[in-house]
């Protein structure tokens, strides 16, 4: 069983559309978590942290359940620049960041 | 002004050579890292450094080396090179916020590597 695991995609939905993300997550004693963001043949980039009581950037929410390990990424009224691949992240402890395969979005005018 | 830079930008070389990629970081990170991404895009880390201490060695080959000379920088010396490591190497950088902890970490560029 992977570590990290996600649904690969892709998601095709239309701009404006609404669209989530789920993440599940294999070692309990994990640390922190977070949904990072990685555009096509360009480096990842965090998009958000991950908190127990759930937080929101503007139109991204992201949600944790630590005791079903699952993680959830919301996004609202899409744009096409939001076109990429999602990454689900998770600190297993000493620093170290285990990545989800990720989850690729496509969004069409 | 780039936070993390890496070079080169691409590497093609045969097997059976030798090479190294450099990297550097100019945000005054304590800790650095090397990620290896796959054909399948699947992102893992080989190395992490604190400082100029290796903390983070995951099962990479020993044809990998890194070496930090100081905290800025980060480089990844590869021997013997084989088809299967062509990949995307990136390198990142983030605080130290101590062993049980984890925050951001700045990725720079990416190597692409490809092993004829």
């Amino acid at each position: 069983r992977k570590e990290v695991e996600q649904d690969p995609g892709p998601f095709n939905v239309p701009e404006g559309a609404t669209v989530a993300f789920n993440c599940t997550y294999s070692n309990s004693a994990s640390q922190s978590f977070f949904w990072y963001r990685q555009d096509c043949r360009k480096e990842p980039k965090l998009l958000m942290s991950v908190y127990s009581s759930g937080n929101e950037d503007g139109r991204f929410t992201a949600q944790l359940n630590r005791a079903s390990q699952y993680i959830s990424l919301l996004i609202r009224d899409s744009k096409l620049s939001d076109s990429a691949t999602y990454l689900c992240v998770v600190n297993t402890g000493f620093q170290k960041l285990v990545f989800g395969t990720g989850t690729r979005l496509l969004v069409s005018p | 002004d780039t936070a993390v830079s890496q070079t080169p930008k691409y590497l093609v070389t045969q097997m059976g050579n030798d090479k190294s990629i450099k990297c550097e970081q100019n945000l005054g990170h304590d800790t650095m890292y090397w990620y290896k991404q796959d054909s399948k895009k699947f992102l893992k880390i080989m190395f992490s450094y604190n400082n100029k201490e290796l903390i983070i060695n995951e099962t990479v080959p020993n044809r990998f080396s890194p070496k930090s000379p100081d905290k800025a920088h980060l480089n990844l010396h590869i021997n013997s090179l084989e088809l299967g490591d062509s990949a995307v190497y990136f390198c990142a950088s983030s605080p130290y916020v101590g062993l049980a902890g984890g925050n951001e970490q700045f990725f720079g560029p990416g190597t692409r590597l490809t092993v004829l």
